[in-house]
This record gives C-alpha cells, structure tokens and sequence, in this order.
C-alpha cells in the first residue's frame, strides 16, 4: 500500500469549475506539500502545511492531522491551471515521500 | 528570486555510458536531495546530503550511484555505468532549516 494516496487520478472540468484533489497518507508526518508539475517536467511548491488551512489567490489547501488527509481546492479554474498537483509528506527523516499525482485538465 | 539550477536540461547517453548530472542549489541551503520520476509514475527518493555526506539514501542509490558537492556551490549527480532502466527525469532539490523544499526543473535522462 502506498503512503500517499491521491484521488482522483485524473480529473477534468470546465474553466470556471471549482476543483477538489484529495490526499490521504498514512504515516506520521512533520509537513505536508502541494506541488504542481506542469508538462515540461519542473515541480513548483505551492503550500506547506502542518495543521488548519492556507490560501494564495485561488488555490486553498487544508489538512486534518487526526484524519491524515489534505483536500487542494482551486476556485474559479482556469485552462492555465491544467497541470499535474502532487501531494508529498515529509515524515520522519527529511526526504519527501511523493503521492502519484492527480492530472488536472481544465477546458475553455 | 533564488533558485535551484540544474543542468543539462536533456542528456541522452549510450548505455555503459557514465554521467553527470549538475545543480546549483540555492545559495545559503544546507540539505541537498536528489529524486528521479520514471516516465509515467511518481516521483522517489534517491539521496538526501547534509554537511558533506550522505544522511540517506534509498534502495534505488547503489553502487553505481555517488554524488559530491566539490565546490560549495554545485551538487551533482554521478550515475557511472548507464542502464536503459536509468531513463528518467532527475530532480534536485535544497532546503534551509525548515521543510519546505524548493525543486529544480529537472534534467530528463535518457539512456539508449
């Protein structure tokens, strides 16, 4: 079983949609991160959180320790969104255990 | 902005070939990583270097692996015996005290 499942796997929707990915893990973590990776292959952080919840411009994310699990909302999507968002643990010692990645298309 | 650099953007290599890989991480960053993302799957740990060694390394890293910080200022990556099963994009990334990590854009292997 991984330590970092994300749903869906892939996901597709309507410029203008609000979008929700899901991480579940399943290890005791020190921080948990959003990363985007657009088609050319460069990962870009977004968020690192520990508890509650952090928001910049459109994109929210929010983590429940008690339940392991971290929801990325993006409102108002936009076809500049359309990009793979990974999430990554740190856990323990200080390397990034990654999720597989949720691919996101949005369309005009 | 500060970033992590990494060089060459695309390498293609003959297998059995050596190679290395270079990145420049940012400036006053003390830990040092090295991950790989095969084609189609997720990305994993390769090697973590604090202080001048190694502090872990995962399976994936053996013998035909190494990595040096030679300057203070590149960190590279050495793969010395290339295998078609090396083909991947290989990311570097660096942090200073705290967790967040900050990636290069990676350099795609490739093995033929």
């Amino acid at each position: 079983k991984n330590e970092v499942e994300q749903s869906p796997q892939n996901l597709t929707a309507q410029e203008g949609e609000f979008i929700t990915i899901n991480c579940s893990y399943s290890v005791g973590i020190s921080a948990l991160h959003w990363l985007q990776q657009h088609p050319g292959g460069g990962i870009v952080s977004l968020f690192m959180l520990s508890s509650g919840k952090k928001k910049h411009g459109r994109l929210i994310a929010t983590i429940n320790i008690q339940e392991k699990h971290s929801s990325l909302h993006i409102t108002a999507s936009h076809p500049r969104d359309s990009a793979v968002y990974i999430c990554a643990v740190s856990s323990g010692t200080d390397k990034l255990i990654f999720g597989t990645g949720t691919r996101l298309q949005v369309f005009p | 902005e500060p970033e992590v650099t990494q060089t060459p953007s695309h390498q293609v290599t003959q297998m059995g070939q050596e190679v290395i890989l270079r990145c420049v991480p940012i400036s006053n960053h003390l830990y040092f990583y090295w991950y790989r993302q095969i084609l189609g799957q997720k990305v994993e740990f390769l090697v973590s270097f604090y202080n001048n060694e190694i502090s872990e390394k995962s399976e994936i890293f053996d013998d035909q692996f190494s990595v040096e910080r030679p300057d203070g200022s590149n960190f590279t990556l050495k793969i010395r015996s290339t295998k078609l099963e090396d083909s991947a994009m290989y990311f570097c990334a660096s942090r200073k005290e705290g967790p967040e990590a900050f990636f290069g854009q990676g350099t795609r292997l490739t093995v033929v």
